[in-house]
């Protein structure tokens, strides 16, 4: 099966640093991938469409220069948090939308970050 | 925007109950349907997937059904177990495949 994993899987750092998040579709190709976050006992909210490249789509109201996204290659994605604060702390959970096929999205197992 | 909703937002039922988890969504144009479990601090387990033009789905003790044009889907679980406790999220995607939007959740405790 299609398994796509993240690193790391725990992050823990001060306010005003920069932290960056791996996404690797691990056996198949991702033209498209995609990041999420979640926070406590809420639902999954879709933050930006990262493309191979070409520049990451945001959705509403998430800060384009705050989540720098990058999609290098067909099976790696980076979302990187600068300047991170507490509020920013969250579950990140990215996906890949397979290049062959359609319509199927593989989700890694996230990432959990603590802004202190 | 599409809009996802799932009721009820928590349930707890005892072991062995059969079960029903809906899920609504407020733009029929739908590429497919996806049913979800997370596990506290997990990340997502795939459990049913839906294409557009299907009804139903089922693996094992799950069954998932839609119906596009009412923007409705259901999760029915039979013979629930206390392993089945976790979060069940419904997501729906546009655009073939892309622009997954999910709903709120239900979380399911079942009692031994």
């Amino acid at each position: 099966g299609a398994v796509v994993s993240q690193h790391p899987s725990w992050v823990i750092c001060k306010s005003g640093t920069s932290v960056k998040i791996e996404c690797r579709s691990l056996d198949f190709q991702a033209t498209t991938m995609f990041w999420y976050r979640q926070f406590p006992k809420q639902s999954l909210m879709l933050m930006a469409t990262s493309n191979e490249g070409s520049k990451a789509t945001y959705e509403q109201g998430v800060e384009k220069d705050k989540f720098l996204i990058n999609h290098a290659s067909l099976t790696l994605s980076t979302l990187t948090v600068t300047s991170a604060h507490p509020e920013d702390s969250s579950f990140y959970i990215c996906s890949a939308l397979r290049t062959s096929g359609v319509g199927t999205q593989y989700f890694g197992p996230g990432t959990r970050l603590l802004v202190l | 925007k599409q809009e996802v909703t799932q009721i009820p937002a928590a349930l707890s039922v005892p072991e062995g109950e059969n079960l029903v988890l809906n899920c609504s969504f407020t733009d029929s144009a739908i590429y497919n349907l996806q049913w979800f479990r997370q596990d506290p601090g997990k990340g997502l387990t795939s459990l049913l997937l839906i294409q557009s033009s299907q009804r139903e789905q089922t693996s094992g003790r799950l069954n998932a059904s839609l119906d596009k044009s009412s923007g409705r889907s259901t999760l029915y679980i039979a013979a629930s177990q206390p392993g089945d406790s976790a979060t069940y999220l419904c997501a729906v995607s546009t655009n073939t495949g892309n622009q997954f939007y999910f709903g709120t959740g239900t979380s399911l405790t079942v009692i031994p």
